[in-house]
């Protein structure tokens, strides 16, 4: 069993707040991920981190910032919430090898935000 | 530059029956991986298997396989023996081998549907 976890798993919050979706690994893995995913619909992948210090966007442009000041801890932070950012947030990690190809991603159980 | 393509949206399958998902995929790169994840109504998302792009034989795991045709670029997800709780989305992804290709694209998903 994977071994991430998202807090909070559910946020109502109004618009204009700041704020930060948690999400850790004790996998010691290099790689981690943040990916949006409306109801019913395909992932998109808004920020990735090869290691500590490490941080880049994804292929969806995306509001929000992240940071990876230890390689277990990956969070995200929107500065002020707003009504299109209501979606789910996938947090993911992945371990590096010479075949990059192989290792499967490790999901966490997703922050489902709502933004009023 | 790589896609991923699941063309049902939706499946139904008899309880006990077996059922194939679809995915094609399109990629440059030699060296590919591609994965299928269950995501039930909770949200997280399950990884079922992985096939390499240079793995001469179907991968199996349990009661899923994955019938690879690599020259018509498809990696169809085969379930047999369906149970109630299949009834999930499935996700097809796809994450090329070479350089700055740990990014993982991921179809749009087939929502399956098991009937008792």
């Amino acid at each position: 069993e994977a071994d991430i976890y998202q807090t909070p798993r559910y946020l109502v919050i109004g618009t204009g707040k700041k704020i930060t979706l948690e999400c850790s690994q004790t996998m010691g893995h290099d790689k981690m991920y943040w990916y949006q995913q409306d109801p019913g619909m395909e992932l998109h992948l808004i920020h990735y981190s090869y290691g500590v210090n490490s941080t880049e966007k994804g292929d969806l442009s995306s509001e929000s910032t992240v940071s990876r000041i230890r390689t277990e801890h990956f969070p995200l932070t929107l500065e002020s919430a707003r009504p299109s950012h209501t979606s789910q947030y996938l947090c993911a990690s992945s371990e590096s090898t010479v075949s990059s190809s192989y290792n499967e991603q490790f999901f966490g159980p997703g922050t489902r935000l709502t933004v009023l | 530059a790589q896609k991923i393509t699941q063309t049902q949206p939706g499946m139904f399958v008899q309880e006990k029956e077996a059922v194939t998902l679809d995915c094609t995929y399109d990629t440059s790169d030699p060296s590919y991986g591609l994965f299928w994840y269950k995501q039930p109504s909770s949200g997280e998302m399950i990884f079922l298997i992985y096939q390499g792009s240079y793995d001469q034989q179907n991968a199996t795991e349990g009661r899923y396989s994955l019938n690879f045709q690599k020259a018509r670029k498809s990696a169809n997800l085969v379930i047999s023996a369906s149970q109630l709780g299949d009834s999930a989305m499935y996700f097809c992804a796809m994450r090329e081998g070479g350089t700055g290709g740990f990014k993982t694209i991921f179809g749009a998903g087939t929502r399956l549907f098991v009937k008792a």
